[in-house]
């Protein structure tokens, strides 16, 4: 079955920069059409997508984030990866990866049919 | 302030039905599909229904969905402990070209 798990530090100083990956088995990231994604919750808040890559590479990202955000495939170790930049308190929150399903490749379907367990990324000196 | 509107908490004993409500607008919910997640306490959350009111795989009939217009909302009918959880509705939102999240919403089994 699909399965996603996140690995990264949990520990991040405020203006450094932030870097998940997201490790992907039982499905090969660049079959289907498949958008692979990144998801936030600070503690006791709601959730929050970061953005999304295509199998193509293609990614979007949340506006208010756009500037600090990247995202990109591995497809030899079947993972993916978040970097977000000049990190602050703010930032600090559980980061989940997810895997995006869509009903016949339309994006009014988008939903998150597989989540990681999540990483818990504090920001402080 | 999240984009889709939930009510924060929700409440029922074991046996009953509740309905959870979940609020946008013409962007999102009003021409999009909804969808429901369920957080169980210190885990990840978990797709509860889909596509407006599919269930996927493993997910007991007790849950059901519907929508209407720009709102939709989540049935559990014979309550038991193990939902209590919270409860995230999501849409996609054309003006914002991505998924949006309600604030979530908290069930406590009483």
């Amino acid at each position: 079955q699909v399965q996603l798990q996140e690995s990264g530090p949990g520990l991040v100083k405020p203006s450094q920069t932030l870097s998940l990956t997201c490790a992907v088995s039982g499905v090969s990231i660049n079959s289907g059409s498949y958008y692979w994604s990144w998801i936030r919750q600070p503690a006791g808040k709601g959730l929050e997508s970061i953005g999304r890559i295509y199998t193509s590479g293609t990614t979007n990202y949340k506006p208010s984030l756009r500037s600090r955000v990247t995202l990109a495939l591995d497809t030899s170790k079947n993972q993916f990866s978040l970097k977000l930049a000049s990190v602050t308190a703010a930032d600090t929150a559980v980061y989940y990866c997810a895997r995006v399903n869509m009903v016949r490749g339309v994006l009014g379907s988008y939903y998150f049919d597989h989540w990681g367990q999540g990483i818990l990324v504090t920001v402080s000196s | 302030q999240s984009v889709l509107t939930q009510p924060p908490s929700a409440s029922a004993t074991p046996g009953q039905r509740v309905t959870i409500s979940c609020s946008g607008s013409s962007s999102n919910i009003g021409s999009n599909f909804v969808h429901w997640y369920q957080q169980l306490p210190g885990t990840a959350p978990k797709l509860l229904i889909y596509s407006n009111s599919q269930r996927p795989s493993g997910v007991p009939d007790r849950f059901s969905g519907s929508k209407s217009g720009t709102s939709a909302s989540l049935a559990i009918g014979g309550l038991q402990s193990e939902d209590e959880a919270y409860y995230y509705c999501a849409s996609w939102d054309d003006n914002l070209n991505g998924p949006v999240f309600g604030g979530g919403t908290k069930l406590t089994v009483l």
